[in-house]
């Protein structure tokens, strides 16, 4: 069946500029998680959707990002204002059920470069 | 600070031979335990997982290993591939939390 799909595959964009970002998780699963990784490193956790609950925002790193989650599918990450440290790949990850219960399956990711 | 760390960044080894990518862990909290795959390019892939109330799990060509004791968690990749070579990540998550966080990744480069 179809993973998890993200687009765009790759964004430029100017310094100041607000972008989004979009996950089309995998049909089914209740879970959508948003991650960040940055060259050569690990991937830093963003925000996590589960259901009907409330979005755990603890991963966002300032007011500049948003994200929401619309009919309990399809996600669009926001980041307004963009800075040059927010250039990064940004994964999308879904999974069946919430976290821990199963294995989250990750998009291909959007690179972000901010000029 | 709390965090999931691995013991080698870059691991060679060749064609044919057994790999092990090793991870350390800080928190007794953590429960649930994954290991992933990323190839360039790609987003990170799947490989095993494995919670706490086990100390081994067998895939395909793959075993998890856990150590609670010393807070140790092991990748085997049996008779490893050139197509094995990517970077690994080990993510824990703990209890009654909803993130997962990544190490930095081990690089397996297989030599032919």
């Amino acid at each position: 069946g179809a993973g998890v799909s993200q687009s765009p595959s790759n964004k430029v964009t100017e310094k100041g500029k607000d972008v989004e970002l979009r996950c089309d998780p995998i049909s089914g699963h209740t879970a959508l998680y948003w991650y960040r990784q940055s060259l050569g490193q690990g991937l830093e956790f963003l925000i996590y959707f589960q259901g009907n609950s409330a979005p755990d925002k603890s991963g966002l790193p300032s007011d500049r990002f948003s994200a929401e989650r619309t009919g309990g599918s399809v996600s669009t990450l926001t980041i307004q204002r963009t800075q040059q440290e927010d250039s990064a790949v940004y994964l999308c990850a879904s999974s069946y059920t919430g976290a821990g219960e199963s294995a989250q399956y990750f998009g291909p990711g959007t690179r972000l470069t901010v000029l | 600070g709390e965090s999931v760390g691995l013991h080698l960044p870059t691991l060679s080894v060749q064609e044919g031979d057994n790999s092990i990518i090793n991870c350390a862990y800080s928190n007794s909290a953590s429960d649930y335990f994954i290991w992933y795959k990323q190839e360039s390019g790609k987003g990170p892939q799947f490989i095993i997982d494995i919670r706490s109330n086990m100390d081994k799990r067998q895939g395909q060509r793959v075993t998890v290993l856990l150590n609670k004791t010393v807070k140790h968690l092991s990748l085997q990749i049996a008779a490893t591939q050139p197509g094995d070579s990517a970077v690994y990540f080990c993510a824990d998550k703990r209890y009654n939390f909803n993130k997962f966080y990544f190490g930095s990744g081990t690089k397996l480069n297989v030599k032919p």
